[in-house]
């Protein structure tokens, strides 16, 4: 089974620039998430998908963040224009759902964006 | 709102010593509770998660957590360390309220170097 796959894993940018991320989870799997990691943090949730529905976005900064997923499966995170403090590895990860596999969470390898 | 603290962002221990990692956590309602290890460079991989139960949950490569809820706490825990065990550990809430909702709160982390 493949597992949740993220591009590019490395992206430096100048601030203002744009830049987007991408994500294909785990076949099947309905809930697509993204997370921002900043160094020596936890991940920190931007938005929750259930299939193609943004069910949980309010700690996504939509002045400059953007996310889609438009036939439920693969998404795309955007950021425009970017800011220094947007240096962070950005994670992708899927779920199954509820039942005996709640909670868990399966984890791309993440995209690193270091702002200039 | 559910949060976790972890004592302890850095963590050395000998090689073959007992590993003994701390997460407290707060919930309004029953949680679940999760450890997530993150090795260089990766994304999190689940290692042990606790919903309900029996409160000792055993998970890969041997380790294991014990729920105590009148303490509130979910201390990760192997006997032995190994170099190999060298990472990051992330310990995260769910709220068992909102089933199906996987959304993961996490700690800010505890590095483990293993000294050999």
């Amino acid at each position: 089974e493949a597992g949740v796959v993220q591009s590019p894993r490395y992206k430096i940018i100048e601030k203002k620039q744009p830049v987007a991320f991408w994500c294909n989870p785990i076949s099947g799997h309905n809930t697509l998430y993204w997370y921002r990691q900043n160094l020596g943090q936890g991940p920190e949730l931007l938005i929750r998908y259930e299939n193609e529905e943004a069910v949980d976005d309010s700690q996504l900064p939509k002045d400059r963040f953007s996310a889609e997923r438009l036939k439920g499966v693969d998404s795309t995170l955007k950021i425009q224009p970017a800011e220094l403090g947007d240096s962070a590895v950005y994670l992708c990860a899927s779920s199954p759902g509820g039942g005996p596999r709640g909670g868990e969470l399966f984890f791309g390898e993440g995209s690193r964006l270091t702002v200039l | 709102a559910q949060s976790v603290t972890q004592l302890g962002s850095h963590v050395s221990v000998s090689e073959g010593a007992l590993v003994l990692l701390r997460c407290n956590y707060s919930s309004s309602v029953p949680p679940y509770l999760f450890w997530y290890v993150q090795y260089p460079n990766q994304g999190l991989q689940l290692l042990l998660k606790y919903t309900t139960g029996a409160t000792l949950v055993k998970g890969i490569n041997g380790f294991e957590a014990e729920f105590k809820k009148s303490e509130t706490s979910f201390h990760l825990t192997k006997p032995s360390a190994h170099m190999s065990d060298a990472a990051e550990y992330f310990c995260a809430v769910s709220d068992f309220a909102n089933f199906g909702n996987e959304k993961l709160t996490f700690g800010t982390g505890t590095r483990l170097t293993i000294i050999p």
